[in-house]
């Protein structure tokens, strides 16, 4: 089975500053999905970005980008220009396209804090 | 617009009661998913249906009940034998392969 870890519970930034969230998984798929997910203190989740694994190019949106390493099996976010509504929870995803609806691999996430 | 709705916002209910939490999706999408979320922790998978009239158990099923009568909706019942019941719980829905989308919740608070 896919697991996703995300080794770091807690981090700060200051405003204006970068940081960069870790994400690893497990996986002996060669085609899937990986997403980020924030959830502020409305705790609505709200996708923060997609990368497709058969994609070499690392997704941006806005200042928000991940760097995917496929064979070391690791996905981390990079925020630019840190803000503070960034700050939230942030979870990391994995998606098979191989196992019909089945529901995504969540990692137990990341706390981050944006010190104005 | 599309989207999930989930109501209500905030329900309390006594000890022992069961409770519905209502989820509705516009979205045309064919599975739906329950999670659990208790304060400062990860996604905990409830139940999920990939189609109408199926579903699956989760992480942490016992305790809790659902239907899927049709495809926009996805009730999940909280019964009395769910142990500590508290919580905030979060409906979704998907499209193979991509992403879910989340209602905003719904707090449940038991006493």
């Amino acid at each position: 089975a896919q697991t996703v870890t995300q080794s770091q519970p807690e981090m700060s930034v200051q405003e204006a500053e970068t940081v960069t969230l870790s994400c690893t998984y497990d996986t002996s798929e060669s085609d899937y999905y990986l997403f980020w997910y924030k959830q502020p203190p409305s705790r609505q989740m709200i996708l923060v970005i997609r990368q497709e694994a058969y994609k070499q190019q690392n997704a941006t949106e806005n200042r928000f980008s991940v760097n995917f390493q496929k064979a070391a099996k690791s996905f981390s976010l990079k925020i630019s220009d840190s803000q503070l509504g960034d700050a939230a929870m942030y979870f990391c995803a994995y998606r098979s396209p191989n196992s019909g609806n089945t529901p995504l691999v969540f990692g137990k996430g990341t706390r981050l804090s944006v010190i104005a | 617009d599309g989207g999930i709705t989930q109501s209500p916002k905030y329900l309390f209910r006594k000890e022992g009661q069961n409770v519905t939490l209502s989820c509705e999706q516009n979205l045309n999408h064919d599975a739906m998913y329950w999670y659990r979320q208790d304060p400062g922790q990860g996604l905990r998978l409830i139940y999920y249906s990939q189609i109408v009239n199926d579903f699956q158990k989760g992480d942490i099923a016992e305790g809790y009940s659902v239907s899927r009568e049709k495809k926009e909706s996805f009730p999940l019942t909280v019964t009395s034998a769910q142990k500590n019941p508290t919580a905030f719980y979060l409906c979704a829905s998907s499209i193979v392969p991509y992403e879910q989308y989340f209602g905003p919740g719904t707090r449940l608070t038991v006493t």
